[in-house]
């Protein structure tokens, strides 16, 4: 069963909205969890490296205003798409490091949709 | 260079074929190896997760790790139709800063 639970999987927001995805571990804690973006037949591209109680480390070029990250417990990372347009449709992807044994697990993916 | 380089393919091969899959890096701080299978319109799924160098096997699929070359590979063995997905090999160092390779879309033709 998936270890890692990202909710919702789909959602379709008026330009101009907020969009909030959130990201669950479920049977472990992870202090780290990470936020990618997908776009179709491209690999993952890493936004931002979340870290429970700390802020997050965004990569080169990703606004750090527009896609809000809070990683506030062990367990749940939310990415929050701020004033959304249609050109941040993608498919967004969580990830999240096991702390006891060191792999990575990935969520089910949330489908972003601004129309 | 890209740090992790992977041949996006598409690769398609007949069921019950041996598959291969490779990427190569570049960045020696390395250490941990993952693959993982990614269905259309889902996320990735660990497939394998290696440490350092060396082999591991786990069913039908089989991963290797030789970092004097800088090369990892992944063996699926008596490939399925159900095999065919992307593969994404994936690898970081100890600062937990992970790498992807682009995918390679594999097809399993009955």
């Amino acid at each position: 069963g998936a270890v890692v639970s990202q909710h919702p999987s789909w959602v379709i927001c008026k330009s101009g909205t907020s969009v909030k995805i959130e990201c669950r571990s479920l049977d472990f804690q992870a202090t780290t969890m990470f936020w990618y973006r997908q776009f179709p037949k491209q690999s993952l591209m890493l936004m931002a490296t979340s870290n429970e109680g700390s802020k997050a480390t965004y990569e080169q070029g990703v606004e750090k205003d527009k896609f809000l990250i809070n990683h506030a417990s062990l367990t749940l990372s939310t990415l929050t798409v701020t004033s959304a347009h249609p050109e941040d449709s993608s498919f967004y992807i969580c990830s999240a490091r096991d702390n006891s044994r060191g792999t990575i697990y990935f969520g089910e993916g949330s489908w972003l949709t601004v129309v | 260079q890209k740090e992790v380089e992977q041949d996006p393919g598409p690769l398609s091969v007949p069921e019950g074929a041996i598959v291969s899959l490779n990427c190569t890096y570049s960045n020696s701080a390395f250490q941990y190896f993952m693959w993982y299978r990614q269905y259309s319109r889902k996320g990735p799924e660990l497939l394998m997760y290696t440490y350092s160098s060396g082999n591991k096997e786990d069913g039908r699929f089989t991963a290797q790790v030789d970092k004097s070359s800088k090369y990892i590979s992944l063996f699926i063995r008596d490939s399925q139709p159900s095999d065919s997905a992307t593969y994404l090999c994936a690898m970081s160092a100890a600062n937990n800063d992970m790498r992807f390779g682009a995918g390679t879309r594999l097809t399993v033709k009955p």
